[in-house]
């Protein structure tokens, strides 16, 4: 069953923080989070392995709270280039799902000047 | 390491006709995905291999769809009788093992347009 990811969109001014969730209904192994600009791939951003693991990537960082099957991806001072949509994929726990990901429907960021 | 490599990127095809796309994956990765994504869609799974051997297919693949591996390094996909609906972003993916937790990594994608 897909992640669901919250919010939809957001809009937001250079500098500007946001925080994109992301809940599974499912026990999760892993959570991996991308990035995707308009007709490119989506890029790695990190993955998160166990539950309350937190990392981060420059400006951005993210929480995995493995017991609520929740993650959320913290992005700070946002800047120009953060703009893209956002996608959560999910690793579930056990049997041969691992390895594959089921990804949220994705959260568009859009930053402006 | 090269990133994966697919080709073509760019493909228009009459609605019957076949196509095939190619994937190369980031070298010595034994873990091949194939995902399709439609636009504002989440990529969706398709299909994987570890090695050569396809462990996995999605309900999403048709029997006009089939995808291979032959000797564990590139892989392919072929739809036959395309119709409008397969009209999408083909994604190839790639990682070391098929173990948990492993990184996974795109490709830039191939797109297909059936008119």
């Amino acid at each position: 069953q897909q992640p669901v990811q919250s919010p939809q969109a957001v809009i937001l001014r250079e500098g500007e923080d946001a925080v994109i969730n992301c809940s599974s209904s499912k026990a999760l192994y892993s959570v991996h989070w991308y990035r995707q600009k308009h007709g490119e791939a989506p890029v790695f951003l990190m993955i998160l392995l166990k539950g309350g693991e937190q990392k981060g990537h420059e400006k951005i960082s993210a929480s995995f709270n493995e017991k609520k099957q929740q993650s959320s991806l913290y992005l700070t001072a946002s800047q120009l280039s953060y703009s893209g949509t956002y996608f959560c994929g999910t690793e579930n726990a056990g049997g041969t799902s691992y390895g594959k990901l089921t990804f949220g429907q994705g959260t568009i960021l859009t930053v402006h000047p | 390491d090269t990133g994966v490599s697919q080709n073509p990127r760019h493909k228009i095809t009459k609605r019957g006709q076949n196509v095939t796309f190619r994937c190369d994956p980031i070298s010595e990765h034994n873990r091949l995905y194939w995902y399709r994504q439609t636009l504002g869609q989440g990529p969706e799974f398709l299909t994987y291999f570890q090695n050569e051997a396809q462990l996995e297919k999605s309900r999403l693949l048709s029997d006009r769809f089939s995808a291979e591996r032959p000797k564990g390094s590139f892989s392919t996909l072929e739809i036959q009788r395309t119709e409008q609906g397969d009209s999408a972003m083909y994604l190839c993916a790639s990682s070391r093992t098929g173990g948990p937790g492993n990184t996974i990594y795109f490709g830039e994608g191939s797109w297909l347009t059936v008119v």
